[in-house]
């Protein structure tokens, strides 16, 4: 079935740039998406990427998507304290309003 | 910035006890969920809706049931808690199909 996989914890130095990376099985995503979850809080949207899109940027967000592969990435410029938290990596499909989600990256910065 | 609420932020009850989560919004979106996610883990859908008496069963079984009786407003209610009820409950909504889901900030349940 449908998986998207992440892994669970990146570790960078505060000033550094945060790749954090995600890969999804099924090639009929039409929109990938990235969220951000502070402890004990909700998710907050980050940003989306269409599937016809190769890249979106967003202030110090910046979001590839390599289709070939069904790789999406979300790079963090100039990572600060306020970043940590868990990334989410979510798909969907089609005209299927319900998404498929990944387990969530922790995002640690050491200073 | 999506209005999304939902009440209580934090709830710790006793075993046996009927639990209404409330999850309301205010954009008029017709697509709303409940996820349970436990502490820093993957989100499982439980219930969605689709519109004003629409109600479907997510990925994940839940002894949960919700209704959708009104465009804003779809609680989730738990007729008689269980420990193993304990989780973070995540509501959220969506417009279009172009459009993403927009959550709120969730509700902690503890089940004594």
């Amino acid at each position: 079935g449908e998986d998207v996989e992440q892994s669970l914890f990146l570790s960078v130095r505060e000033g550094d740039s945060s790749v954090i990376n995600c890969t999804y099985t099924d090639s009929s995503s039409t929109y990938l998406y990235w969220y951000k979850q502070e402890p004990g809080a909700g998710l907050q949207l980050l940003t989306y990427i269409f599937s016809n899109m190769d890249m979106k940027q967003d202030q110090r967000l910046t979001v590839l998507l390599n289709k070939k592969d069904k790789h999406l990435s979300l790079r963090i410029a100039d990572t600060q304290t306020g970043d940590s938290a868990i990334y989410f990596c979510a798909e969907r499909m089609g005209s299927n309003y319900q998404l498929i989600w990944g387990a969530g990256t922790k995002l640690i910065i050491k200073p | 910035e999506a209005d999304i609420y939902q009440t209580p932020r934090y709830l710790v009850i006793g075993t046996g006890k009927k639990i209404t989560l409330e999850c309301s919004q205010t954009m008029g979106h017709d697509k709303m969920y409940w996820y349970q996610q436990d502490p820093g883990m993957e989100l499982h859908l439980i219930h969605y809706s689709y519109g004003v008496n629409s109600t479907e069963k997510g990925d994940l079984s839940s002894e949960s049931t919700v209704s959708r009786i009104r465009t804003e407003h779809f609680p989730l209610t738990l007729e008689s808690a269980r420990p193993s009820h304990t989780s973070q409950y995540l509501c959220a909504s969506s417009e279009g199909s172009n459009q993403p889901q927009h959550f709120g900030d969730g509700t902690r349940l503890s089940i004594l």
